[in-house]
């Protein structure tokens, strides 16, 4: 079946901009997870969904990041004024339940500040 | 909270020869413990798991890990590499809702 998908595949924008990212979990799946690939920091978590409970935001790095997963499916990444530390690849993934379930990964989408 | 160590943040290996990369946890609970491979320009891609039960796990291309709780480790090995197994391979431990991850090891396959 198909596997998780984001969009745009690459993002270009300037500083204090916002931006919104998108992920479409694989079918079926109740958790979706961010995260953030950057050259400083390696791979970071930033929020977590798990059905209809309250997501776990403790990764997301400032107020400027927040995150929604309507109908508990397809979720959306937004970044307010951004700036150019976040310049960085944000991967979404998703998994049948949590925990230790098995996390699917998307191709990411590569965001550039300028 | 869990952590994890990559040891070696590159490793160059001819062609054919055999490869480990190690990785280090520290856990205060059950672990799951995770190698996912990075190709160039790709996301994540699940390289190989465990959960519970046998302590050594495979993959369909030939990598294998060891889970060793005293040691606290989950090396990846394969005993002949190929060109095409040039990527980055992360470790990564479950730490509650989401995975931790280690700094990554680039493994460069050359002929």
């Amino acid at each position: 079946g198909a596997g998780v998908s984001q969009s745009p595949s690459n993002k270009v924008t300037e500083k204090g901009k916002d931006v919104e990212l998108r992920c479409d979990p694989i079918s079926g799946h109740t958790a979706l997870y961010w995260y953030r690939q950057s050259l400083g920091q390696g791979l970071e978590f930033l929020i977590y969904f798990q059905g209809n409970s309250a997501p776990d935001k403790s990764g997301l790095p400032s107020d400027r990041f927040s995150a929604e997963r309507t109908g508990g499916s397809v979720s959306t990444l937004t970044i307010q004024r951004t700036q150019q530390e976040d310049s960085a690849v944000y991967l979404c993934a998703s998994s049948s339940l949590g925990g230790g379930e098995t996390q699917y990964f998307g191709p990411g989408t590569r965001l550039l500040v300028l | 909270a869990q952590s994890v160590t990559q040891l070696d943040s590159q490793v160059p290996v001819f062609e054919e020869a055999p490869v480990e990369l190690r990785c280090n946890y520290s856990s205060s609970v059950s672990v799951y413990l995770f190698w996912y491979v990075q190709y160039p320009n790709q996301g994540l891609q699940l390289l190989l798991k465990y959960l519970s039960g046998s302590t050594l796990v495979k993959s369909i291309n030939g990598f294998e890990a060891e889970f060793n709780k005293s040691q606290t480790s989950f090396h990846l090995r394969k005993p002949s590499v190929h060109i095409s197994d040039t990527a980055e391979y992360f470790c990564a431990v479950n730490g509650g809702n989401k995975l931790v991850f280690g700094a990554g090891t680039i493994l460069r396959v050359k002929s």
